[in-house]
């Protein structure tokens, strides 16, 4: 099966500053990469996603790259604020519509 | 529109105890999925159901059985609970023709003593 792992494991973060999350995957038929975002207590939800014909995606804060070749996407936040302070996932998918979600990377974002 | 709906919210169980969680969504998706997610770590896939009639085992199926009662509905089954189940289980659900995103039910947080 898939092997996801997320890069790093806990990011501190000043209030302005950049947050750069990295996950790795190992099935080469991996078409669709996405990012959910998890506050906590609550459910996970998706933040942005991105499919294996695209290189980079950007919806106003955030953006996801793609390299195919080295089977990594990575997830960035831009001029980060508090409420950006969660835990976010990746989780590639592979053949049918199972996802595999890495083991999470928590953000903390100091004011 | 209620998305994805599970009951209960919280539970307590003896060891040995049985009980069924239930998941339904209103959203006519056909892919249902049920996870577990320990303290501090990502979500482990238990059971999916590609489509009504079907099922399929995850990551970590055992210990568990579900039913896709229809296409609404997909339940959880514990037939009998051990400590090593304690966790907050969470629904989810998606359809291929809108994308792969799956929308998460607000989860059951389940305890076994």
């Amino acid at each position: 099966g898939e092997n996801v792992e997320q890069h790093p494991s806990t990011l501190s973060v000043q209030e302005g500053d950049s947050a750069v999350i990295k996950c790795t995957y190992s099935d080469s038929a991996s078409n669709y990469f996405p990012w959910y975002k998890q506050e906590l207590g609550k459910r996970p939800q998706l933040i942005i996603d991105i499919r294996s014909n695209v290189g980079e995606k950007k919806d106003q804060r955030i953006a996801v790259t793609l390299n195919k070749t080295a089977k990594h996407f990575s997830l960035h936040i831009t001029e980060t604020q508090p409420e950006d302070s969660a835990v976010y996932f990746c989780a590639p998918k592979a053949a049918g519509n199972k996802l595999t979600f890495g083991g999470g990377t928590r953000v903390l974002v100091k004011p | 529109n209620a998305g994805v709906t599970q009951t209960p919210k919280f539970q307590v169980l003896k060891t040995g105890q049985s009980m069924t969680l239930q998941c339904a969504q209103d959203m006519n998706h056909n892919s249902m999925y049920w996870y577990r997610q320990d303290p501090g770590m990502g979500l482990r896939l238990i059971y999916y159901s590609a489509s009504e009639g079907t099922t399929d085992k995850g990551e970590v199926p055992n210990g568990y059985n579900v039913s896709r009662l229809n296409k609404r509905e997909f339940s959880l089954r514990l037939e009998s609970a051990a400590p090593s189940q304690t966790s907050v289980y969470f629904c989810a659900s998606s359809e291929e023709r809108q994308g792969y995103e799956q929308f998460f039910g607000p989860g059951t947080r389940l305890t076994v003593l």
